[in-house]
């Protein structure tokens, strides 16, 4: 298995700009989470998806965020307009419906967004 | 609500010391609980979980950890410290119910390993 796939890695944008992050999750998981990592906040839970389905999105900091996951296979998060305090890592997380809590969850390599 | 701690942000030890890494939780119910360890510019990768049973659990890479529940801890232990630890570990706590879950994470300690 190729495990929980993030694109890009690396992103750079000035500020202003549309950013979109990607995500693809292990086949056959149905539950899928967005991250964001910064030093002052750590990791903080964005939004999670089951079966396709948004369920919680209390953690979006705000309407420049959204998510979607038009399918089981793969996911976006998209920033407009981005601002210089987005700059973050992003991980997209993803484990099976009713097994997160006793398997815990596989997480992508991230993705490192700079907005300038 | 539910929430991690970690108290020590930073922890330094020599290579083939003894190593633990302390993590409390505030949890209603029996928690789920986990160790992830992030390499510099990696994901998280799981290295040990506890959710019921025997309250010292053993992971990957030597890894252990023991459940305590008199004292809300679930401590992070190894014998021997290799210079290839280093890294950053986060405990975390599942919440959740009727397929509804999330994990909640401490904010991190981060291990160095001197020669």
């Amino acid at each position: 298995d190729a495990g929980v796939i993030q694109s890009p890695r690396h992103e750079v944008t000035e500020m202003g700009q549309e950013v979109t992050l990607r995500c693809k999750p292990i086949s056959g998981h149905n539950s899928l989470f967005w991250y964001r990592q910064t030093m002052m906040r750590g990791l903080e839970l964005l939004i999670y998806f089951n079966n396709n389905v948004p369920i919680d999105d209390s953690g979006m900091p705000e309407d420049r965020f959204s998510a979607k996951m038009p399918n089981a296979s793969f996911s976006t998060l998209k920033i407009q307009p981005s601002e210089p305090r987005d700059s973050a890592v992003y991980f997209c997380a993803s484990t099976i419906s009713g097994q997160g809590l006793r398997y815990g969850y596989t997480f992508g390599s991230g993705t490192r967004l700079t907005v300038v | 609500a539910q929430s991690v701690t970690q108290p020590d942000i930073h922890i330094t030890v020599s290579e083939g010391a003894s190593l633990e890494l302390r993590c409390n939780y505030s949890y209603g119910a029996t928690p789920y609980l986990f160790w992830y360890v992030q390499s510099p510019g990696q994901g998280l990768q799981l290295l040990l979980k506890y959710f019921s049973g025997d309250t010292l659990v053993q992971g990957i890479k030597g890894f252990e950890a023991e459940f305590k529940r008199s004292q809300s801890s679930f401590n992070l232990r190894k014998p021997s410290v290799h210079w290839s630890d280093a890294a950053e570990y986060f405990c975390a706590v599942g919440a959740g119910s009727g397929g509804y879950n999330k994990l909640i994470f401490g904010a991190g300690t981060r291990l160095a390993v001197h020669p």
